[in-house]
């Protein structure tokens, strides 16, 4: 079993839509951090969180830390918003631990 | 200005053949990383580094070999390229570790025919 889930694998939806994503984790983890990586691009960093519920525009993260679970939600979804999203976690270690990634597709 | 990069972008080499990819920060942060992306699986670490001459294996290092001889330089080499490494490679800077989180790199893409 990974030690970091996401769901869904893929996920495809019209422009405008509610979107969520969701990450469950099995380990004790200081932070949680969730990346967006465009087609044939780099990866940058949406959200660090370790507790509570973080926004940013359209986006927003929420993290239960008892139930070892985060969402990413997207608000109003466009084309633009089309990529890969990835769950990190911080296992108090040197490194991340990541997950496999969700890839949406946002269709106008 | 991106403060981190990677040369080459994109690299063809045949089976057998030695490869160097290159990481290089302008941001003096103390950890450097490197991972391979490949389909159906995460991000997953090859090496890392927590300071000069300072590195140590992580997941999928067989086959993989660091130096990191200054701050600013990261030098990832497969001895001797396989088909299986054929990935994307990315290298990540972090000050203190994940607790500061990561930058990345923009991504070498390797194929080894």
């Amino acid at each position: 079993k990974n030690e970091v889930e996401q769901s869904p694998q893929n996920l495809t939806a019209q422009e405008g839509e509610f979107i969520t994503i969701n990450c469950s984790y099995s380990v004790g983890i200081s932070a949680l951090h969730w990346l967006q990586q465009h087609p044939g691009g780099g990866i940058v960093s949406l959200f660090m969180l370790s507790s509570g519920k973080k926004k940013h525009g359209r986006l927003i993260a929420t993290i239960n830390i008892q139930e070892k679970h985060s969402s990413l939600h997207i608000t109003a979804s466009h084309p633009r918003d089309s990529a890969v999203y990835i769950c990190a976690v911080d296992n108090y270690g040197q490194n991340f631990v990541f997950g496999p990634g969700t890839r949406l597709s946002v269709l106008p | 200005d991106a403060g981190i990069t990677q040369s080459p972008r994109h690299k063809v080499t045949e089976t057998g053949t030695p490869v160097t990819l290159r990481c290089h920060q302008t941001e003096n942060h103390r950890y450097m990383y490197w991972y391979r992306q490949d389909p159906g699986h995460g991000l997953r670490l090859i090496h890392y580094s927590y300071g000069v001459k300072d590195t140590d294996k992580g997941e999928v290092s067989d086959g993989y070999s660091v130096s990191r001889s200054k701050t600013e330089d990261f030098l990832l080499t497969l001895e001797s390229a396989t088909s299986s490494q054929t990935s994307v490679y990315f290298c990540a800077i972090s000050g203190r570790g994940p607790q500061d989180g990561y930058t990345f790199g923009s991504g070498t893409r390797l194929t080894v025919v």
